[in-house]
């Protein structure tokens, strides 16, 4: 079936430890986004990429980092200089910017001890 | 800078009624808006997408409308039942393909 698949589901880190999430997509579509979700709040978003090897920063890139290499794949590293990472993340995909429907993962908890 | 706005941020309703969920924007310049449905420690599903030439969208029991001019845009939800339960949540993309989501609505539908 085609989706967006998210991994892994839980995640524990220890602080000043790098951590890389995964989201890969087998929609073709060329859009795809990494958001954070923190309870009672909307989801903010980190890092989107229009297209492969080409990505823009979103309103809350600090600490975070992506890559881009193929067009279904765009992992979301939290670096050890995000001060809060413990938040429940979400991959998404559209099949271009700019009024496409959005198509989510279901989601990656990372928890920091 | 676009906002969105989500009204009431939680609602709890006797199955089978009827009931509107509602969702405000700061600025009129959008491509589309989409409503979205998350159950407990989900992924996002969509539900309905209006482009900004369009005025409203059926699906099933749901509606949604679109008023660009005012910022609006309300989710209709016919004949509720205990499997709506769940947070709806609106979104609007932005001159910069940005999609700007709001609070959401936590909706809980009583048997």
């Amino acid at each position: 079936d085609g989706g967006i698949t998210q991994s892994p589901k839980y995640l524990f880190r220890k602080e000043g430890q790098n951590v890389t999430l995964s989201c890969e997509q087998n929609l073709n579509h060329d859009a795809m986004y990494w958001y954070r979700q923190d309870p009672g709040q909307g989801l903010r978003l980190i890092y989107y990429s229009q297209i492969v090897n080409d990505f823009q920063k979103g309103d809350i890139a600090e600490g975070y980092s992506v890559s881009r290499e193929k067009k279904e794949s765009f992992p979301l590293t939290v670096t050890s200089a995000q001060k809060n990472p413990t938040a429940f993340y979400l991959c998404a995909s559209s099949i271009e910017t700019g009024g496409g429907e959005l198509f989510f993962g279901e989601g990656s908890r990372l928890t920091v001890l | 800078k676009q906002e969105v706005t989500q009204i009431p941020a939680a609602l709890s309703v006797p199955e089978g009624e009827n009931l509107v969920l509602n969702c405000s924007f700061t600025d009129s310049a959008i491509y589309n808006l989409q409503w979205f449905r998350q159950d407990p420690g989900k992924g996002l599903t969509s539900l309905l997408l209006i482009q900004s030439s369009q005025r409203e969208q059926t699906s099933g029991r749901l509606n949604a409308s679109l008023d660009k001019s005012s910022g609006r845009s309300t989710l209709y939800i016919a004949a509720s039942q205990p499997g709506d339960s769940a947070t709806y949540l609106c979104a609007v993309e932005d001159s910069s393909y940005k999609l700007i989501f709001g609070s959401g609505t936590r909706l809980l539908v009583r048997p």
